[in-house]
């Protein structure tokens, strides 16, 4: 069946540096949508990508989806504590509502 | 307020019982989603409903059952058979195109512990 992984597991920042979260599908996606969950939350969509290469900013997060559309990256530029929480993909393939979940990164931001 | 709604928060339930999870929704969305979530890991995918009476199977279905007679409502049964139950369960919903998912919307999650 369809496999979403990302690495890395776990990333610990300094505040101020960058970070990246890559995303690998084992099948091709529709689409790619980014969530992020915090401590104790629940998931809460971020954004959604559709297009082959595509890429979109949200004020320090910049989002891109492969041209093969089986894979993703969230960039965050310049972190703050805020930015703390495990950050997901999620997709599925064509002509289905089957929406996988990648296996998260958990970003911690030390101040 | 539209959205949607887990209950309850908290679950105690005997090892051999059988638990229902509620889920509801009002934002007249016909996909919706059961996930488990055990501590530091991701998402796994129980079940999912594209529309009102039907179903489909996730990842990890064997112990669980659903139903979805309204498209409000998609609860999530925890029989006896599941052999580790005791988890994070997070119940979503989105409007469903057909090969074209939308954003997920998720409800509060329901921590089951089950002694």
């Amino acid at each position: 069946g369809q496999q979403v992984m990302q690495i890395p597991q776990y990333q610990h920042v300094q505040e101020g540096e960058d970070f990246t979260t890559y995303c690998n599908s084992s099948t091709t996606l529709s689409n790619i949508q980014w969530y992020k969950q915090r401590p104790g939350g629940h998931p809460v969509f971020l954004i959604q990508l559709v297009k082959s290469g595509e890429v979109k900013k949200q004020k320090r997060l910049t989002f891109q989806f492969g041209e093969a559309k089986k894979n993703s990256s969230l960039h965050i530029t310049a972190t703050q504590t805020t930015d703390v929480g495990t950050y997901f993909c999620a997709g599925s393939g064509r002509g289905t509502d089957k929406l996988i979940f990648g296996t998260g990164t958990r970003l911690q931001v030390f101040p | 307020d539209g959205g949607i709604t887990q209950s309850p928060k908290y679950l105690f339930r005997k090892e051999g019982q059988n638990v229902t999870l509620s889920c509801e929704q009002n934002l007249n969305h016909d996909a919706m989603y059961w996930y488990r979530q055990d501590p530091g890991q991701g998402l796994r995918l129980i079940y999912y409903s594209q529309i009102v009476n039907d179903f489909q199977k996730g990842d990890i279905a064997e112990g669980y059952s659903v139903s979805r007679e309204k498209k409000e409502s998609f609860p999530l049964t925890v029989t006896s058979a599941q052999k580790n139950p005791t988890a994070f369960y997070l119940c979503a919903s989105s409007i469903g195109l057909r090969g074209m998912n939308t954003e997920a919307f998720f409800g509060q999650g329901t921590r089951l512990t089950v002694v």
